[in-house]
């Protein structure tokens, strides 16, 4: 029960797009659609930002996007703005009927 | 307004036992699987344990796998997590999160605001 791989840390300007990948195996992230992504500030509870590789909840900007090629999830912010500064988590369903979470990514805006 | 609202966390001393709880309010709750992710300071999330709408599917991380357990009831509208043989690897803020639909293969659209663990002598 490997943690999905993510980059510790992914930076930009404002107005820039990031891309934060997601890597895992053929019994979680490549075997099934069943992708998220959280976003969590400091001091407060995770918030659902993508779901199901690429659908994103109500009331969440359009600026994020989710995809998927092979074993890897990616989820990119465009028009990055001050208020995306935080960290990122993935998470997968797996063929064991778990859930596994990445390592998380910080997201700096410069 | 959808909520959930854990408790039951604290101090407790290695080997001993600890029940969280997390109350939900505002959405029909047997229509949804709910789970238990924690996270500790200054670290990532780990996903602790899940239960589907109905009970019939459960799973665990290899971490807590047999010393904890997950159990709902609809009745109530509550989540509970009995944690046995506490080590201090569990020491964690602890989040009960609600998924978008009845399987655990679904994301968690609402979470808790967490009750937080600590396992120390």
């Amino acid at each position: 029960q490997s943690a999905l791989t993510q980059p510790a840390s992914v930076s930009g300007s404002p107005g820039q797009s990031i891309t934060i990948s997601c890597t895992g195996t053929s019994s979680d992230v490549g075997g099934y659609n069943y992708v998220s992504w959280y976003q969590q500030h400091p001091g407060k509870a995770p918030k659902l930002m993508i779901y199901d590789v690429s659908n994103r909840p109500s009331g969440v900007s359009n600026r994020f996007s989710g995809s998927k090629s092979g074993n890897t999830a990616s989820l990119t912010i465009s028009g990055l703005q001050a208020e995306d500064e935080a960290d990122y988590y993935c998470s997968s369903y797996t063929s064991s009927s778990l859930v596994v979470f990445g390592g998380g990514t910080k997201l700096t805006v410069l | 307004e959808v909520q959930l609202v854990e408790s039951g966390g604290g101090l407790v001393q290695p080997g001993r036992s600890l029940r969280l709880s997390c109350a939900a309010s505002g959405f029909t709750f047997d229509d949804y699987a709910m789970h238990w992710v924690r996270q500790a300071p200054g670290k990532g999330l780990e996903w602790v344990s899940g239960i589907s709408w109905n009970s019939g599917s459960i799973g665990y991380a290899d971490s807590v796998k047999g010393r904890f357990t997950i159990s709902r009831d609809n009745a109530k509208n509550s989540l509970y997590l009995q944690m046995n043989s506490l080590r201090a690897e569990d020491t964690a803020l602890y989040y009960c999160a609600k998924a978008t639909g009845p399987r655990l293969l679904d994301a968690f659209d609402i979470w808790g605001q967490g009750t937080m663990v600590t396992v120390s002598s």
